[in-house]
């Protein structure tokens, strides 16, 4: 199994509709999560981070953790054609000594389009 | 605050050369990490700087080698360029050793 898997796509949705995007890993200690925005030829930006079992709302996005699952998702509402991008999960490893410093492992991202 | 800053943005290269990249990260942040990130392998984690040591490596050859300045400023070196090592690479800043924020990356083509 892969660390961090992360539902494939592409997918599309139309202006106006909610995009759920989904993530799943294998870490059972891991205490942080983050999503990451990632335009054709930029570099990946941050857009939220999630600690806690729960929703956590920024705008129009929102972050859901369900740690029993192992599973994180990142809903977008009233989906714009700007939102069109890559979005990658990323998962801190957990504190296992001197392994784990500044390693982000991220998942495959799933490339969303948002159509007019 | 400044964001994270990488030069050059665009590098051609020949098989067979080496090359350096750089970073400065935010102000204050003193963690530098770098990655590769290609088409097929999506992004993989190079190194992790902090305070002028490598603390972690991932699963590349010696060919890749970074460095960490008293300035916190980063730069990492390709010897023996291959066409495989085309890719863009990334590097991020940390102030809490887990939010990272990333560069605009170098873009690395190897002919």
């Amino acid at each position: 199994q892969k660390e961090v898997e992360q539902n494939s796509g592409p997918l599309s949705v139309p202006e106006g509709a909610i995009a759920s995007l989904n993530c799943t890993y294998s870490d059972r200690v891991s205490q942080s999560f983050f999503w990451y925005r990632q335009y054709s030829g930029k570099s990946p930006e941050l857009i939220m981070s999630i600690y806690s079992n729960g929703d956590k709302e920024d705008g129009r996005f929102t972050a859901q953790l369900n740690k029993a699952s192992q599973y994180v998702s990142l809903l977008i509402r009233d989906s714009q054609p700007s939102d069109s991008a890559t979005y990658l999960c990323a998962v801190p490893p957990s504190w296992a000594g001197g392994t784990s410093y500044g390693k982000l492992t991220f998942g495959q991202g799933t490339i969303l389009t948002v159509h007019p | 605050k400044a964001g994270v800053t990488q030069t050059p943005r665009y590098l051609i290269k020949t098989r067979g050369q080496q090359v350096t990249l750089s970073c400065s990260p935010i102000s204050g942040h003193r963690s530098v990490s770098w990655y590769q990130q290609t088409p097929g392998q999506g992004l993989q984690f190079l190194f992790e700087y902090f305070s002028e040591t490598q603390r972690n490596k991932g699963n590349f050859p010696g060919r890749f080698s970074g460095r960490q300045f008293s300035n916190s400023r980063s730069e990492m070196n390709v010897s023996t360029l291959e066409l495989g090592d085309s890719a863009l690479y990334l590097c991020a800043s940390s102030e809490d050793q887990e939010t990272q924020y990333f560069g605009p990356g170098t873009r690395l083509l190897v002919l």
